[in-house]
């Protein structure tokens, strides 16, 4: 059975970085791209990018360029999410999720998901 | 950057109504589309993939279909279990959700 975990919920202070992990089981983890979707409170999804587990190349959406940094550990099949300078906006629910048939972008596995709320 | 528009927001329907959601995307896409079912404090689920194709385990009453830059999503007989947001996505972009909600 393929599950991808999350690691749980954070706080961080405005300017803070926030780093969330998504282990995954079930399946190789270099077979799959990894992707990370944003949902704030009340609000629609927002793909923020992609890691190839395989050789750790990385797709950024612009939107958050600069201040995201997605990798991937082979050792532990865990992804990683890392977001930098946040702020109160940035308070949203996090996602994981693979595509099957990498380069799809048919998100047919997701992680449960993991809160990050902003606030000083 | 493709936009994906979603209509209607919302809508309101009784178990047993066929229900039609309709995504547009601002240029051609093909068949790159997927649909997504998401009910409150859970992840998105993958119901339709490339436009038509239903995802494994996904009941027959959802289908979709489409192509270019008009799709639409269909419930033929909403079950009580169906009330949730629907997204469509192509690739990088998502639409904004359309909430199916108890009339």
């Amino acid at each position: 059975e393929v599950q991808l975990v999350q690691s749980g919920a954070e706080v961080k202070k405005p300017g803070a970085t926030v780093k969330i992990s998504c282990k995954v089981s079930g399946y190789t983890f270099t077979d799959y791209y990894m992707h990370w979707v944003q949902q704030a409170p009340g609000k629609g999804l927002e793909w923020m990018g992609l890691v190839d587990p395989e050789d750790g190349e990385t797709i950024y959406a612009e939107k958050f360029q600069g201040r995201v940094t997605i990798t991937a550990d082979t050792s532990t099949d865990t992804a990683y999410m890392e977001l930098s300078s946040l702020r109160s906006e940035d308070t949203a629910v996090y996602y994981c999720a693979t595509d099957s048939e990498s380069g799809s972008y048919y998100f047919d596995y997701w992680g449960q998901g993991t809160l990050v709320t902003v606030s000083s | 950057d493709i936009q994906m528009t979603q209509s209607p927001s919302s809508v309101s329907a009784s178990v047993g109504d066929r229900v039609t959601i309709t995504c547009r995307a601002s240029q051609g896409i093909s068949s790159w589309l997927a649909w997504y079912q998401q009910k409150p404090g859970k992840a998105p689920k993958l119901l339709i993939y490339a436009a038509s194709s239903l995802q494994s385990g996904v009941p027959s009453r959802f289908s979709g279909s489409g192509s270019g830059t008009d799709f639409t999503l269909t419930i033929s007989s909403l079950q009580p279990e169906d009330f949730a947001t629907y997204y469509c996505q192509q690739a990088r972009a998502f639409g904004g959700g359309t909430k199916v909600e108890i009339k």
